[in-house]
């Protein structure tokens, strides 16, 4: 079956730096997005992976690498708006969106 | 950029009646829309997958005759719960394809219904 695996809940420090890590098993790949969800509102789009290596937006970047089924989210210089759900999902062989089940994210002062 | 609109944004029905959403990308031809719900603290859950002037696509365990989805044309797609009963309430979210070489998908503001 298709899984799509990230940390359910992680905690950070405003100003500070963190990784969030997605992992991923799916019939085929055609790329892996990140969205960020802020409660009540729809997914809003942060990036797009497909090739291997880091994608750098501002103070956020993404990294994939598809040997190892792996990606992840790094954000910096936190700013407590960035407290939100933020979705993996990984564009399958049918390119049908896979979602991940969305790491909460909370920022302390 | 591209911009997805839904309306309405929130709902609140009685039981046994109909509530029809939609979905209309403003600026941009959507020749795929989809449509997902949302429980509290879960991920998306895709609905159906809609093409312009074909019948949609369900997912399993998704009831079509309950769920009546017309993508009439390139901008606009509704979705009609019918007969709702209070375990349809939930957050209810469209989305189209652009025209992005990646097949992004761009977001309405999601619905939130409540069945009452």
């Amino acid at each position: 079956g298709q899984n799509i695996d990230q940390p359910t809940e992680m905690t950070a420090t405003e100003g500070a730096i963190v990784q969030i890590n997605c992992t991923y098993q799916t019939s085929g790949f055609n790329g892996l997005f990140w969205y960020q969800q802020h409660a009540g509102e729809a997914p809003t789009f942060l990036s797009y992976n497909v090739l291997d290596g880091l994608e750098e937006k501002g103070r956020f970047s993404s990294f994939l690498s598809r040997s190892k089924g792996y990606s992840y989210l790094l954000l910096k210089e936190l700013q407590m708006k960035d407290s939100a759900s933020y979705l993996c999902a990984v564009l399958d062989s049918n390119y049908q969106l896979i979602w991940g089940a969305g790491t909460k994210l909370i920022i302390k002062p | 950029g591209a911009v997805v609109s839904q309306h309405p944004s929130r709902v609140i029905c009685k039981s046994g009646t109909s509530v029809k959403i939609e979905c209309r990308s403003l600026d941009f031809q959507a020749t795929t829309m989809f449509w997902y719900r949302q429980f509290p603290k879960q991920s998306l859950m895709l609905m159906a997958t809609s093409n312009e002037g074909s019948k949609a696509t369900y997912e399993q365990g998704v009831e079509k005759d309950k769920f009546l989805i017309n993508h009439a044309s390139l901008t606009l797609s509704t979705l009609t719960v019918t007969s709702a009963h209070p375990e349809d309430s939930s957050f209810y979210i469209c989305s189209a394809t652009g025209t992005s070489g990646y097949n992004e998908q761009f977001f309405g503001p999601g619905t939130r219904l409540t069945v009452l």
